[in-house]
């Protein structure tokens, strides 16, 4: 079945520096991928939706400038935090379709835990 | 803007037993998609049953059920014969049609925690 790979699996880092999520689609081309956050007992809110070789689009509330999204390829999505602080520290999702797999075909990576300290 | 609710924030359930999880939703979409998702302990979400709201049939996934109530904008979840790999958060979520220019979008509720006891 499909597989999606994020990287890493959790990551630590100094306040005011910036980290790079990757997000990997294994058997499939995903035309089409998702970043998710998740609080504690929260559910998972989408933060944007990235199509390859385009620009992504944010969902409101989400700064464009802080969480840098590049879907460079159709097998990669990155998710860049700049400047993070301890209040971005969270648990982020991402997910992948492949091209004419709506509504169904979403296939979720692991998560990645980040800690700002 | 849609929204969903599971009010459950937890539930437990003997093994072997059957357990249903409630999940509610707003919405003035006529047309659209629901879905129940698991996660595990390792994180990972996995699809476990869909259903189109166009469909008066509900949807049968082996030991997983929906009860899709249109009208009252309920769609629950019945798990049969429950087994101690069921152990997970299930996240209810919505999707409604997309339309041009539309966001594919996936709204989730808070999630239930379900623990199944030996």
């Amino acid at each position: 079945g499909a597989v999606v790979s994020q990287h890493p699996s959790w990551v630590i880092c100094k306040s005011g520096t910036s980290v790079k999520i990757e997000c990997r689609s294994l058997d499939f081309q995903a035309t089409t991928m998702f970043w998710y956050r998740q609080f504690p007992k929260q559910s998972l809110m989408l933060m944007a939706t990235s199509n390859e070789g385009s620009k992504a689009t944010y969902e409101q509330g989400v700064e464009k400038d802080k969480f840098l999204i590049n879907h460079a390829s159709l097998t990669l999505s990155t998710l860049t935090v700049t400047s993070a602080h301890p209040e971005d520290s969270s648990f982020y999702i991402c997910s992948a379709r492949a091209y004419g797999l709506y509504p169904y075909g979403y296939t979720f990576g692991s998560g990645t835990r980040l800690t700002v300290v | 803007a849609q929204t969903v609710t599971q009010s459950q924030p937890e539930m437990s359930v003997q093994e072997a037993e059957t357990v249903t999880l409630s999940c509610t939703y707003d919405t003035s979409e006529s047309n659209y998609y629901l879905f129940w998702y698991k996660q595990p302990p390792s994180r990972q979400m996995i699809l476990v049953i869909r259903q189109e709201a166009y469909k008066q049939q509900n949807a049968t996934e082996n030991r997983f059920s929906v009860n899709f109530q249109k009208a009252a904008k309920s769609f629950s979840l019945k798990i049969s014969d429950s087994q101690l790999g069921d152990t997970a958060m299930y996240f209810c979520a919505f999707m409604k049609l997309l339309t041009q220019g539309g966001s594919e979008k996936l709204v989730f509720g808070k999630g239930t925690k379900l623990t199944v006891n030996p």
